[in-house]
């Protein structure tokens, strides 16, 4: 059975610090990795997709890298803000166009403080 | 703007009643879609993977009679929670990929509670 673990489950950081939220998987055979954004009470938004073959992706000031073999893959959020607080979560696809669905971490708490 | 859409967002039910989600992709045909379930504190998780014209196939531990789901067309997936118990009581959230763009998008979720 798959699994994603991340670390850490919550952290606190005052804003403009720059940062790293964690995610390992057991099953490194995986098709693609994305990070999620969750607000409270709602839904998800996908912040960055690694395909298996990528070693990093960026979007402003989120990178995500991908080290397929050890299973592991970073989110890395430079220059925090009060708006970046949210649950990140890390979920692993195994097979093309998440066909056998997603497995998800149980997510990183992040609350950034003004 | 949203290329799934899940409806309603929340919902209060009664013990005993039961409450329909309905997951629609909007923008593109979806032979399959999921339903995820997260309580909690915990992982979003896999419930059930919704065939358009054939059965359902659900996750290990989940319950097929309590949690149905029909696919009625490509773009229409519907969970119905039945006989709803307070702890079923959860975010539940769907999926569907979009396999001309290799992507799968997710639904706003709905927040079910059962009193």
């Amino acid at each position: 059975k798959q699994e994603v673990t991340q670390i850490p489950a919550a952290l606190s950081v005052p804003e403009g610090e720059n940062l790293v939220l964690n995610c390992s998987f057991t099953d490194s055979a995986i098709y693609n990795l994305q990070w999620f954004r969750q607000d409270p009470g709602k839904g998800l938004t996908s912040l960055l997709l690694i395909q298996s073959s990528q070693r990093e992706q960026t979007s402003g000031r989120l990178n995500a890298s991908l080290d397929k073999s050890s299973g592991r893959s970073t989110l890395y959020i430079a220059a925090s803000q009060p708006g970046d607080s949210a649950t990140y979560l890390c979920a692993v696809a195994y097979s093309g166009g998440g066909a056998d669905g997603l497995t998800f971490g149980k997510g990183t708490h992040l609350i950034i403080q003004p | 703007g949203a290329v799934v859409s899940q409806h309603p967002s929340r919902v209060i039910c009664k013990s005993g009643t039961s409450v329909k989600i309905e997951c629609r992709s909007l923008d593109f045909q979806a032979t399959t879609m999921f339903w995820y379930r997260q309580f909690p504190k915990k992982s979003l998780m896999l419930m059930a993977t919704s065939n358009e014209g054939s059965k359902a196939t659900y996750e290990q531990g989940v319950e097929k009679d309590k949690f149905l789901i029909n696919h009625a067309s490509l773009t229409l997936s519907t969970l119905t929670v039945t006989s709803a118990h307070p702890e079923d009581s959860s975010f539940y959230i769907c999926s569907a990929p979009d396999r001309s763009e290799n992507t799968i998008y997710f639904g706003e979720g709905s927040w079910l509670t059962v009193v």
